[in-house]
């Protein structure tokens, strides 16, 4: 059975430092992995996806990458801003359905 | 951008009454899903649908929940008889196919009193 962890489970950085969060998964059959952005009491807004058969994927300052074979994923964000402060999530889909298995998130503080 | 749209943001009922959480999906994606989030816990799939039948459902999925898409843009979840451990974010999302990235609605948070 597939287990999504995150690591840490909380987070606080000053402004302007870079940060990785780190996504391990225990199954390798993965067909794509997806990282969230929650805001408190909201919903979940996707930003990145990684397809299987790719090692990375960017947007603006987010990185994400993809190591399938050791159960990896780690969300690179430069130059961070308070604005940054939200919980952060990665989700796996398998190859052989069609659910989302997720992470616990890990909460991200950014202190101005 | 495309949106998936909720409704209502917040929910409030009483233990053993029918709730119907809504929902709007991207207009050209097929595949459509129900989640839920208990405070303080893991995000849990409840059931896919697809082509107006269920493709896949969790064992959290059982006889007191259905969906269903009663024309073309609405996408529905009604529980039955509710209980106290049914408060939770409930998340609408749908996806342009089976395997494509998700696009998440803002969420029903469900009281049940």
């Amino acid at each position: 059975k597939q287990e999504v962890t995150q690591i840490p489970a909380a987070l606080s950085v000053p402004e302007g430092e870079n940060l990785v969060l780190n996504c391990s998964f225990t199954d390798s059959a993965i067909y794509n992995l997806q990282w969230f952005r929650q805001d408190p009491g909201k919903g979940l807004t996707s930003l990145l996806l990684i397809q299987s058969s790719q090692r990375e994927q960017t947007s603006g300052r987010l990185n994400a990458s993809l190591d399938k074979s050791s159960g990896r994923s780690t969300l690179y964000i430069a130059a961070s801003q308070p604005g940054d402060s939200a919980t952060y999530l990665c989700a796996v889909k398998m190859d052989s359905n069609y659910q989302l298995i997720w992470g616990a998130g890990t909460k991200l503080i950014i202190k101005p | 951008e495309p949106e998936v749209t909720q409704t209502p943001s917040h929910q409030v009922t009483q233990m053993g009454q029918e709730v119907i959480l809504r929902c709007v999906p991207i207009s050209n994606h097929l595949y459509f899903y129900w989640y839920r989030q208990i405070l303080g816990q893991k995000v849990e799939f409840l059931v896919s649908f697809y082509n107006n039948e269920i493709s896949e459902k969790s064992e959290i999925f059982d006889d007191q929940f259905s969906v269903e898409r009663p024309d073309g843009s609405n996408f529905t979840l009604k529980i039955r008889s509710t209980k106290l451990e049914d408060s939770a974010m409930y998340f609408c999302a749908s996806s342009e196919t089976g395997l494509a990235g998700y696009t998440f609605g803002s969420g029903t948070r469900l009281t049940v009193v």
